[in-house]
């Protein structure tokens, strides 16, 4: 099946650092841009950024360059999102998804969760 | 960068109802380059419609999009009871990703 699978739930304390996961089976996945979508409690979604496979090449969005980290590892298919120093604010689900233009495979999303 | 704006935050219709769901665009969209995505409570993000028109893979015919330039609707023809759902519009664009703020749709 074509999927994007995410890693699992993770429960941080403020300060701390953070490495979460998007692996992609049954397509190329270096052949498409794989983009980073943050969805905060009750809110609205928003783009963070996207890589590119093949060259690691990364766009930010204004907002949350310097606060992110995005790469890949195009040997094992998978994205990652990272942060060095977690903040509450950044308590959220993330999903990744495959670019077609359009978003058009999703990742489940990982909750993230920094409280003290 | 554009600026989505989604109206009404929140519509509550019946089953059986026709919903349109507005987005409005700060700028031109170049080339319809606008989306509309569904989401459900505790589920990813679901692409409906892509180019402004277009359905995706497996999207029933009651979804319908259209618009251009700077304005934008999503339309359901008959509201079954598996619609009702976040909705949110996006742009895509040069290195550029934007969504809008989202509309409810809700049960009467």
């Amino acid at each position: 099946e074509v999927q994007l699978v995410q890693s699992g739930a993770e429960v941080k304390k403020p300060g701390e650092s953070l490495k979460i996961s998007c692996k992609g089976s049954e397509f190329t996945f270096s052949n498409y841009w794989i983009a980073w979508v943050r969805q905060m409690p009750g809110k609205g979604l928003e783009w963070m950024g996207i890589v590119y496979p093949l060259t690691s090449d990364a766009i930010y969005s204004p907002s949350f360059q310097g606060q992110v980290t995005i790469s890949v590892d195009k040997s094992i298919n998978t994205a990652y999102l990272q942060w060095s120093a977690l903040k509450a604010s950044d308590t959220a689900i993330y999903y990744c998804a495959r670019n077609q233009g359009p978003f058009d495979l999703w990742g489940q999303g990982t909750l993230v969760t920094v409280s003290s | 960068e554009i600026v989505l704006t989604q109206s009404p935050a929140t519509l509550s219709l019946s089953p059986g109802e026709r919903a349109t769901l507005y987005c409005g665009a700060s700028q031109t969209v170049s080339n319809n380059y606008l989306a509309w995505y569904q989401q459900k409570p505790g589920l990813a993000p679901r692409l409906l419609i892509y180019d402004a028109s277009t359905r995706a893979t497996g999207i029933p015919d009651r979804f319908s999009g259209s618009g251009s330039g700077t304005d934008f609707t999503l339309t359901i023809s008959r509201l079954e009871p598996e619609d009702f759902a976040v909705y949110y519009c996006q742009h895509y664009g040069r290195s550029s990703w934007t969504f809008g703020q989202g509309t409810k749709v809700d049960i009467k």
